[in-house]
């Protein structure tokens, strides 16, 4: 069965730069969620688009933007890059908006030099 | 605002003993509760999950309920074994996003 698909899974830039992390949902789930785990910690909730909206917003900082394309995959625009933002980013799909079971990609390491 | 607490925050037994994780949650209004399994620098295996209107759910070894009135949940895991060695997060949603607990980190000794 098709999964969630992150790339790169691997990234390492330096302050100051920029970051473009990709995710492609899985077929016909219209629905993705990006969250950051930070080391030693849990997975934080950062924003949500559905049906190429953006549905809800976590504590997602200024220079981080994002978007969903009309392919439904959602991009994670990072900018002015700082040491802390060193963490794994989920994405992750769901068929629908509230209450649907969502599935996780394997997640992109960011490595903030 | 949901918060999630789970306890303990680490856990280590000798192989074979069946052992239960808790999870707590403040807000009772929850579509569903995940569990789900993260080895050390990896990505996140769900194992259960139980919507808001069941009590339980089984997959194999694991066992998870919930109370949702009480706002707890546990993950009975049976006949434990090395493999199981790994971190367990309990999360919750409530309209959309899912919050998490800071896990369980567990460890089984052959």
């Amino acid at each position: 069965a098709a999964g969630v698909i992150q790339s790169p899974r691997h990234l390492i830039k330096e302050k100051r730069e920029t970051a473009t992390l990709k995710c492609y949902p899985i077929p016909r789930h219209d629905t993705v969620y990006w969250y950051q785990q930070g080391p030693g910690q849990d997975p934080q909730f950062l924003i949500s688009f559905y049906e190429k909206m953006q549905s809800d917003k976590g504590s997602i900082p200024d220079r981080f933007s994002a978007q969903q394309f009309s392919d439904y995959h959602s991009e994670l625009n990072m900018s002015s890059l700082e040491l802390g933002d060193s963490a794994l980013y989920f994405c992750a799909s769901s068929p629908g908006g509230q209450g649907w079971e969502q599935y996780f990609g394997p997640g992109t390491r960011l490595t903030v030099t | 605002k949901q918060e999630v607490t789970q306890i303990p925050a680490a856990l280590s037994v000798p192989e074979g003993e069946n052992l239960v994780l808790n999870c707590s949650f403040t807000d009772s209004a929850i579509y569903n509760l995940q569990w789900f399994r993260q080895d050390p620098g990896k990505g996140l295996t769900s194992l259960l999950l139980i919507q808001s209107s069941q009590r339980e759910q089984t997959s194999g070894r694991l066992n998870a309920s919930l109370d949702k009135s009480s706002g707890r949940s546990t993950l009975y895991i049976a006949a434990s074994q090395p493999g199981d060695s790994a971190t367990y997060l309990c999360a919750v949603q409530g309209a959309q996003k899912l919050v998490f607990g800071q896990g369980t980190r567990l460890t089984i000794n052959p």
